[in-house]
């Protein structure tokens, strides 16, 4: 059955960076899109970007271009988001889903991300 | 980017009754819509795609319609489990965007 399992919860410093993971399992990794998203406040729902895990290939949600990036480890399965130059607005959970047909399939069980000093 | 907007933002149901949500997208979004429910401190879980496409697994009272920018997910004879949030969510055009939600009570 198909997976997606997220790194624990992290709790990180104004200013620093934190790299999440989501390893998945169940179905051939390269042949779908990973997508993130983030949900702020425990309702609203953001889409930060997606990698092809085959060609390493992304395309990010403007709003997210200068603080996320996509990376994958085909020989582990896994695909990895790493946030830059945390503020508390960065606070929230982060989902790693897998691209079904135009929509998202299977998703990881997310991760909470709290920025405080 | 595209807005969705949902509706209404909370509902009570008794058990048994038959509601729906609705999304209004900003454009036309040619049935590239999604619906997922969500249950407190859980993942969103997929219930419809391509607008009227039930998702494997997710029983049948769950349905989805619409077309051009009108989107609506009914839920026929409100269960227990059925309480939660749901959101809509299209992707007809990058960036894809989802709705504010609608959370879901028993009443």
């Amino acid at each position: 059955q198909v997976n997606l399992l997220q790194s624990g919860a992290a709790l990180v410093k104004p200013g620093a960076s934190v790299k999440l993971s989501c390893k998945a399992s169940g179905y051939t990794f390269t042949d779908y899109y990973i997508h993130w998203v983030k949900q702020s406040h425990g309702k609203s729902l953001e889409w930060i970007g997606y990698i092809n895990p085959n060609s390493g290939y992304t395309n990010y949600n403007e709003k997210f271009k200068s603080k996320a990036t996509l990376t994958v480890d085909k020989s582990t399965n896994t695909a990895y988001m790493e946030l830059s130059r945390l503020t508390s607005e960065d606070s929230a959970t982060y989902y790693c889903t897998r691209e079904g047909w135009y929509s998202f399939d299977y998703w990881g069980q997310g991760v909470m991300v709290t920025v405080s000093s | 980017d595209i807005q969705m907007t949902q509706s209404p933002a909370s509902l009570s149901a008794s058990l048994g009754e038959t509601i729906s949500i609705e999304c209004l997208a900003s454009e036309g979004i040619s049935s590239y819509l999604a619906w997922y429910q969500q249950k407190p401190g859980k993942s969103p879980q997929l219930l419809i795609y391509g607008a009227n496409s039930l998702q494997a697994g997710v029983p049948s009272r769950f349905s989805g319609s619409g077309s051009g920018t009108q989107y609506s997910l009914k839920i026929s004879s409100m269960q227990p489990e059925d309480e939660g949030d749901y959101f809509c969510q299209q992707s007809y055009k990058f960036p894809p965007t989802f709705g504010s939600g609608t959370k879901l009570e028993i009443k």
